[in-house]
């Protein structure tokens, strides 16, 4: 079946710190990828996404590339800030199952 | 505005008791969609819903129950069955059930056994 699998967290970083959180997945066919955030106490919101190999999702200056050949979609933000600290849900969805199927998440904690 | 609402935002249950969550779209959605989530770990799917009047069981059905009569209201049901319900749920929707679909999320509802 369908699975992602997230680096551990927490994430530590200082501001404006390179920030990368890996992702990797198991699916069959061609899924689309996507990255969510999750502040404290809320839902998710949609961070960025890519639907086929070789796409780039940007967003707030996060970014992920699909690649089908190493089957990851690693997040990456060139300086972060204190307001993105949060946690990251790498997520996909095939044709095989029409619902996201989630990593467990990662917790960025970003330090002034 | 546009969106989902899920309610209550807090809940409380009684062993025993069953307690219905609500959740609404008015985004002309197709596809519903309840996760749990618990405290530290990601979301697990419990059931999902394609189109009005059809839905289909996700990884941790048991337990609970749903139905979709009209297409904005996906109400899901924590029956006495499930023995470990306090969680954070979340309700979620997409145009269609179409992978690639963005699935946009409620605020999420907190319950907790008393």
């Amino acid at each position: 079946g369908d699975s992602v699998t997230q680096m551990e967290g927490p994430v530590t970083l200082s501001e404006e710190a390179f920030l990368t959180i890996n992702c990797t997945y198991t699916a069959t066919g061609y899924p689309s990828l996507f990255w969510y955030v999750q502040y404290p106490g809320e839902g998710l919101q949609l961070l960025l996404k890519a639907t086929k190999a070789d796409d780039k999702g940007s967003n707030k200056g996060f970014e992920a590339t699909y690649r089908k050949e190493t089957t990851s979609f690693h997040l990456e933000k060139g300086s972060v800030q204190v307001s993105d600290s949060a946690v990251y849900f790498c997520a996909l969805s095939s044709t095989g199952r029409r619902a996201l199927t989630f990593g467990s998440g990662t917790r960025l904690q970003v330090q002034p | 505005d546009g969106g989902i609402t899920q309610s209550p935002k807090y809940l409380f249950r009684k062993e025993g008791q069953n307690v219905t969550l609500s959740c609404e779209q008015n985004l002309n959605h197709d596809a519903m969609y309840w996760y749990r989530q618990d405290p530290g770990q990601g979301l697990r799917l419990i059931y999902y819903s394609q189109i009005v009047n059809d839905f289909q069981k996700g990884d941790i059905a048991e337990g609970y129950s749903v139905s979709r009569e009209k297409k904005e209201s996906f109400p899901l049901t924590v029956t006495s069955a499930q023995k470990n319900p306090t969680a954070f749920y979340l309700c979620a929707s997409s145009a269609t059930g179409t992978p690639g679909n963005t699935i946009y999320f409620g605020e999420g509802s907190w319950l907790t056994v008393v």
